[in-house]
C-alpha cells in the first residue's frame, strides 16, 4: 500500500479563496483523521471520521472549515474563505480501528500558506 | 484533564551515546502510549507503542521505550544515538473515552557528531 496520500503537498492562495485539501486513506481503515500543525499551537486534532461518519469534529476551528468523506476512500477539507492565520501544516491519518493500541498512519502533509 | 507532558523542548545527546526523550501522562483508564518520529518536510511516522505486558517495548530504528505505570510515563530510549535520529518525537496516549490521541508538545532530539 501506498500509504496515507495526501494532495497537494503545498498549496500557496490568496486571502479570501476557497482551499481544498485532499486525503485518500490506506485501503481497508475505518477511521480517519485532519490534524493542524503550527509552531505556536502544535499538533491539533480537527475532525475525526469513522466509517465515514464524522464523530467528534469540537476541534474544527469555525464555520469557515469544514470535511466531508463521502466514501472509505476519500476525505476532503475545505476551508472557505481563506485567512492568514490558516497558514499551517494540515496532516491526514488513518487506521484500523480495534483495540486502543492500534496505530495511526500520516500522510506527508499540505503546507498551507495564505497570503 | 487528559494530558501529555514532554517535559523538554530539545535534547542535545553527542553520537555514540545513550539517549532518553520522556513522556509522562494523565489519563483515565488503561493508557495505550505511542511513540512517534516527525522529520523535516515530512509527515509524523510511528516508532513503537506500549503493548499490554511489556514494560520494556522495541520499536523501528534501534529505539525502545520504558513503561512505568505507577509513573504514568513512557519514556523512549536508544542505548547508541546516532546523527540521523536527529528529529522531532511526538509522545500520544489514546484516550479510550473518545478514542482520540493526546499528543504532547513535542521534543526536538538534536545528535551532534
Amino acid at each position: 500500500d501506498a500509504g496515507v496520500i495526501q494532495s497537494p503537498r503545498h498549496e500557496v492562495t490568496e486571502m479570501g479563496q476557497e482551499v481544498t485539501l485532499r486525503c485518500k486513506p490506506i485501503s481497508g481503515h475505518n477511521s480517519l483523521f485532519w490534524y493542524r500543525q503550527t509552531m505556536m499551537r502544535g499538533l491539533e486534532l480537527l475532525i475525526y471520521f469513522n466509517n465515514n461518519v464524522p464523530i467528534d469534529d469540537s476541534g474544527m476551528p469555525e464555520d469557515r472549515f469544514s470535511a466531508k468523506m463521502p466514501n472509505a476512500s476519500f476525505s476532503t477539507l475545505k476551508i472557505q474563505p481563506s485567512e492568514p492565520r490558516d497558514s499551517a501544516v494540515y496532516f491526514c491519518a488513518s487506521n484500523f480501528r480495534t483495540g486502543g493500541n492500534t496505530e495511526a498512519f500520516f500522510g506527508q502533509g499540505t503546507r498551507l500558506t495564505v497570503v | 484533564a487528559q494530558s501529555v507532558a514532554q517535559p523538554e523542548d530539545q535534547v542535545n545527546v553527542a553520537e555514540g551515546n545513550p539517549l532518553t526523550v520522556k513522556c509522562t501522562y494523565s489519563v483515565s483508564g488503561n493508557p495505550y502510549p505511542f511513540w512517534y518520529v516527525q522529520y523535516p518536510n515530512r509527515g509524523l511516522q510511528f516508532l513503537l507503542k506500549y503493548i499490554t505486558g511489556d514494560n520494556l517495548v522495541k520499536g523501528s530504528y534501534g529505539f525502545e521505550a520504558e513503561f512505568n505505570k505507577s509513573q504514568t510515563s513512557f519514556h523512549l530510549k536508544k542505548p547508541s544515538a546516532l546523527v540521523s535520529d536527529s528529529a522531532l518525537y511526538f509522545c500520544a496516549v489514546r484516550d479510550m473515552s473518545n478514542y482520540q490521541l493526546i499528543w504532547g508538545a513535542g521534543t526536538k532530539l538534536i545528535i551532534k557528531p
